[in-house]
């Protein structure tokens, strides 16, 4: 079943513009954590937040965790042509890590 | 540099002919796991594994096998591939932070 679920779809914005991705969950997790795939590759890691944060910020990555309402969101600020790919939300709870369908952004140049 | 490394990254095969699919890591992670990526599901678990001779079902195991006779290594078989299983296949470690994923192996079964 799948847990961590995206939203939007999809995003196309101008470059410079701020990019926001939300991510729900359903269960009790650990830790969540944002990956990034370009076009038929791996998945990069971008940031971890455990259960017990509320905002970590990495560069111009920001992300939020609001448990109560089981979401978190992904902020991109002052985005670059370079950060079209697809964004992944994860969830671990136990040895368990369960993906979203992903957001896939556009920046247009 | 930290690797995970999956072959082979393309494949062609016809349905009922037995694959196997090696990932290979080089971090001494002990959990290792497999995925299947497939449009609009996003990532979803096969098999994983937390040690050496270890293994456990993921999420669709069915039409998979693994086996993790090494740590560093952790095959993934398809004894005989359908062509439902034509699919883009992550191999990853994990550190209990963070998940390295190999570069994908792209299978199709005709």
């Amino acid at each position: 079943s799948q847990q961590g679920e995206e939203d939007p779809q999809a995003l196309s914005i101008q470059e410079g513009e701020n990019a926001t991705m939300n991510c729900s969950y359903k269960t009790s997790i650990n830790n969540l954590q944002w990956y990034r795939q370009n076009s038929g590759r791996g998945l990069v890691h971008l940031i971890l937040i455990r259960s017990n944060e509320r905002e970590k910020h990495s560069g111009r990555l920001r992300v939020t965790l609001d448990t109560s309402k089981k979401s978190s969101s992904l902020l991109i600020t002052a985005s670059r042509a370079a950060d079209t790919a697809s964004y992944f939300c994860a969830t671990t709870g136990g040895f368990k890590t369960i993906f979203g369908a992903g957001t896939r952004l556009f920046v247009k140049a | 540099e930290a690797q995970v490394t999956q072959n082979p990254r393309y494949l062609i095969t016809v349905t009922g002919k037995k694959l196997t699919v090696t990932c290979s890591q080089n971090m001494n992670h002990e959990y290792m796991s497999w995925y299947r990526q497939d449009p609009g599901l996003g990532l979803r678990q096969i098999y994983y594994s937390m040690n050496v001779e270890v293994t456990d079902k993921g999420d669709v195991p069915e039409g998979y096998k693994v086996s993790r006779k090494e740590k560093r290594n952790f095959p993934l078989i398809l004894e005989s591939p359908s062509p439902n299983q034509t699919s883009l296949y992550f191999c990853a470690t994990y550190d209990g932070n963070t998940i390295y994923f190999g570069e994908g192996s792209w299978l199709t079964v005709v």
